[in-house]
């Protein structure tokens, strides 16, 4: 089993719609988790990071955390075709100071 | 201000050279972060300094790869003898404090081996 896990997708949702982007992750001790946005070609970008369980708004962007369940997802709303990317779910693991990436899940807003 | 800088973007060797990857990270931040990142897949983590202290090189794939960041600012990724199988993009990332904070990438570079 993968530490961070993700869909791979292609995930395809209209403009303006939704788009819910799930991550799990298997170390019950990780406290920090992250999403990243990759251009093609382009490194990571950070837009979102959240530390406690419950939802964080950024803008368009909410993360959400249930530790419990070992769960992280990021919900984009009204979705842009300029959010066409792969995002990237992060988690800091109780073992170390590195960041543990999930393979990304490839998002495609079509106009 | 500055973000996290890299040199050279893309380097192309031949099997068996040595490279020199360069990160200039953002002015200030304590930890740094080289990852490797394959086509199609997430970045994978390599090596961490927090200043100038290697404290964790458990991710670096063979001796053959070797970082070092002796003044705590800028870092080097050397890899000798490189393999086919090296090729990739590294990724530096830097945060401002260690523990699981905010890492901030540079725009990588891409090695290709011939």
């Amino acid at each position: 089993q993968k530490e961070v896990e993700q869909n791979s997708g292609p995930l395809s949702v209209p403009e303006g719609a939704i788009a819910s982007l799930n991550c799990t992750y298997s170390d019950r001790g990780s406290q920090s988790f992250f999403w990243y946005r990759q251009y093609s070609g382009k490194s990571p970008e950070l837009i979102m990071s959240i530390y406690s369980n419950g939802d964080k708004e950024d803008g368009r962007f909410t993360a959400q955390l249930n530790k419990a369940s070992q769960y992280v997802s990021l919900l984009i709303r009204d979705s842009q075709p300029s959010d066409s990317a792969t995002y990237l779910c992060a988690v800091n693991p109780n073992y170390g100071q590195n960041f543990v990436f999930g393979p990304g899940t490839r998002l495609s807003v079509l106009p | 201000g500055a973000g996290v800088s890299q040199s050279p973007r893309y380097k192309v060797a031949k099997r068996g050279q040595d490279v020199a990857l360069r990160c200039d990270p953002i002015s200030g931040h304590v930890s740094l972060f080289w990852y490797q990142q394959a086509l199609g897949q997430g970045p994978e983590f390599l090596t961490y300094f927090q200043n100038e202290a290697q404290l964790d090189k458990s991710g670096l794939p063979s001796d053959r790869f070797f970082a070092e960041r002796p003044e705590g600012s800028v870092s080097t990724l050397k890899i000798q003898r490189t393999q086919q199988e090296d090729s990739a993009v590294y990724l530096c990332a830097s945060s401002f404090q260690a523990g699981g904070n905010e890492q901030y990438f540079g725009p990588g570079t891409r090695l290709t081996v011939t």
